[in-house]
C-alpha cells in the first residue's frame, strides 16, 4: 500500500497546550496537504506545502515539510475544544495524475 | 468559491438494492472528481477518477460493475453501489478539481475540493 503513516493514531491534549502531528509518505511528491475531519462530515481543507517548501504558516497552524525524510508534521498552537478532529495528511505523487493518497489520520481530543 | 456538494447526505437500503450518489461542483466547472470510500474510524481510500464525457479509471481491488460511476456533465457525478451488500456500508466522499488552463493557486496546485459525503448503510 502507498498510505501514508501518521503518528500519533491519537492524541488527546488540555485547551491551551499545542498539538503536534506526524506524517510520513512514501514517495516523490508535487505537494503534501493537510485536511481536518469532524466526525461523521467532509474534509475541511487546511493548508499545502509544496515539495519545494520546508514551513507553512496559516494561523495557528504550522506545517514542515522534510522531502529527505519524507515526512511532514502539523503543529496546532494554543489548542481549543473546537479543534477537536481527525486530521489527515494527503500527498500529491508525481505521475499519479494528481490523485492524493491519504495517511492513516491522528484523532486529536482537545478537553477544557 | 469552489463549493462541491453530494445528494443524499446519508441512505439506507435494504440488501441487494442499488443506491445513487450525486456529486455536484456548485460553482465550477470540473473534468476531473474523485470518488473516495472510508470505513468508520478509517482513511479516505480513492475508488476512482471519474473524468467527463470517458469512462472512469478504478484503482486496484475496486468493481467497476460493483461500483459504475457515470460523469456526464462538467458539473455532476454520479456513483451507483449496484446490488448493495452489508459490506458496502460506509462513507462515500467525492471531489473535484478545477479543469486545466484554470488561473489561480488552487488550480496550479491541483487542489481539491471536497463534497460533505454520504453515509450509506445497507441493512
Amino acid at each position: 500500500s502507498q498510505q501514508g503513516e501518521e503518528d500519533p493514531q491519537a492524541l488527546s491534549i488540555q485547551e491551551g497546550e499545542n498539538a503536534t502531528m506526524n506524517c510520513s509518505y512514501k514517495t516523490s511528491i508535487n505537494n503534501l496537504q493537510w485536511y481536518r475531519q469532524n466526525s461523521g462530515r467532509g474534509l475541511v481543507h487546511l493548508i499545502l506545502i509544496r515539495s519545494n517548501e520546508r514551513e507553512k504558516h496559516s494561523g495557528r497552524l504550522r506545517v514542515t515539510l522534510d522531502t529527505s525524510k519524507k515526512s511532514s508534521s502539523l503543529l496546532i498552537t494554543a489548542s481549543r475544544a473546537a479543534d477537536t478532529a481527525s486530521y489527515f495528511c494527503a500527498t500529491d505523487a508525481t505521475g499519479t495524475a494528481s490523485k492524493l493518497t491519504f495517511g492513516t489520520g491522528t484523532r486529536l481530543q482537545v478537553t477544557l | 468559491g469552489a463549493v462541491v456538494s453530494q445528494h443524499p447526505s446519508w441512505v439506507i437500503c435494504k440488501s441487494g438494492t442499488s443506491v445513487k450518489i450525486e456529486c455536484r461542483s456548485l460553482d465550477f466547472q470540473a473534468t476531473t472528481m474523485f470518488w473516495y470510500r472510508q470505513f468508520p474510524k478509517q482513511s479516505l481510500m480513492l475508488m476512482a477518477t471519474s473524468n467527463e464525457g470517458s469512462k472512469a479509471t478504478y484503482e486496484q481491488g475496486v468493481e467497476k460493475d460493483k461500483f459504475l460511476i457515470n460523469h456526464a456533465s462538467l458539473t455532476l457525478s454520479t456513483l451507483t453501489v449496484t446490488s448493495a451488500h452489508p459490506e458496502d456500508s460506509s462513507f462515500y466522499i467525492c471531489s473535484a478539481r478545477l479543469p486545466p488552463g484554470t488561473s489561480g493557486r488552487a488550480a496550479s496546485y491541483n487542489e481539491q475540493f471536497f463534497g460533505p459525503g454520504t453515509r450509506l448503510t445497507v441493512l
